[in-house]
């Protein structure tokens, strides 16, 4: 199975600042028919259920704001949340959906400082 | 707009069993993969299993498999999990989600809130 980790475990970021979150799989997640990587994250927050904000480690979905930016290839890829807002305020996941069972990493939670 | 309402969750002894439920509305069930995902108390995200539109690739992941069931009737719209020797680490909010495409290799952009399982004598 593909492990997913995740770094930092939480992190506490001012409004307005920048989020840097990683995701490293045990494995490349490229997947060979498309060459693209299935990597997604997405965002919890409390007491919901799971948001989808980024699919192929970079594309944001509709309605997601430009401030969430996903970057990296193989096996090391970020999430970066710039001009954090209150509202960001959610732990969030990474998913490999490259190799069956589709792992999750084990989640970053972001406060404000 | 993509609905998805699980039901089903129970509290249940180990060793038992339980059916959870996911009603799916506003997009074209038959043509999508979906998927359970669990949340045990304070926990991160497990994936469980994942059934294509036509039954027709089905995968579990190995602290579930010939323990729990996926299913769905597209002519109900509604996917199934049929849950049997339930254990303690069974215990777990358990989330409906949509795929993004008919593949098994896509994202989940629409997720339901969960149905509660407590596996506990």
């Amino acid at each position: 199975d593909i492990v997913l980790t995740q770094s930092p475990d939480s992190l506490a970021v001012s409004l307005g600042e920048r989020a840097t979150i990683n995701c490293k799989s045990s494995q490349s997640v490229l997947f060979p028919s498309n060459n693209k990587n299935n990597l997604a994250w997405y965002q919890q927050k409390s007491g919901q259920p799971p948001k989808l904000l980024i699919s192929w480690a970079s594309a944001r979905e509709s309605g997601v704001p430009d401030r969430f930016s996903g970057s990296g290839s193989g096996t090391d890829f970020t999430l970066t949340i710039s001009n954090l807002q209150a509202g960001d305020v959610a732990v969030y996941y990474c998913q490999q959906y490259s190799n069956i069972p589709f792992t999750f990493g084990p989640g970053t939670r972001v406060d404000i400082k | 707009e993509v609905q998805l309402l699980e039901s089903g969750g129970d509290v249940v002894q180990p060793g038992g069993s339980l059916r959870l439920s996911c009603a799916a509305s506003g997009f074209s069930f038959k043509n999508y993969a979906m998927t359970w995902v669990r949340q045990a108390p304070g926990k991160g995200l497990e994936w469980v299993s994942i059934i294509t539109g036509a039954s027709d690739n089905i995968h579990y992941a190995d602290s579930v498999r010939g323990r729990l069931t996926i299913s769905r009737d597209n002519s109900k719209s509604t996917l199934y999990l049929q849950m049997n020797s339930l254990r303690a680490d069974d215990t777990a909010l358990y989330f409906c989600a949509k795929g993004a495409s008919g593949s098994r290799f896509s994202t989940l952009d629409g997720w339901g809130r969960g149905t509660l399982v407590i596996v506990s004598s």
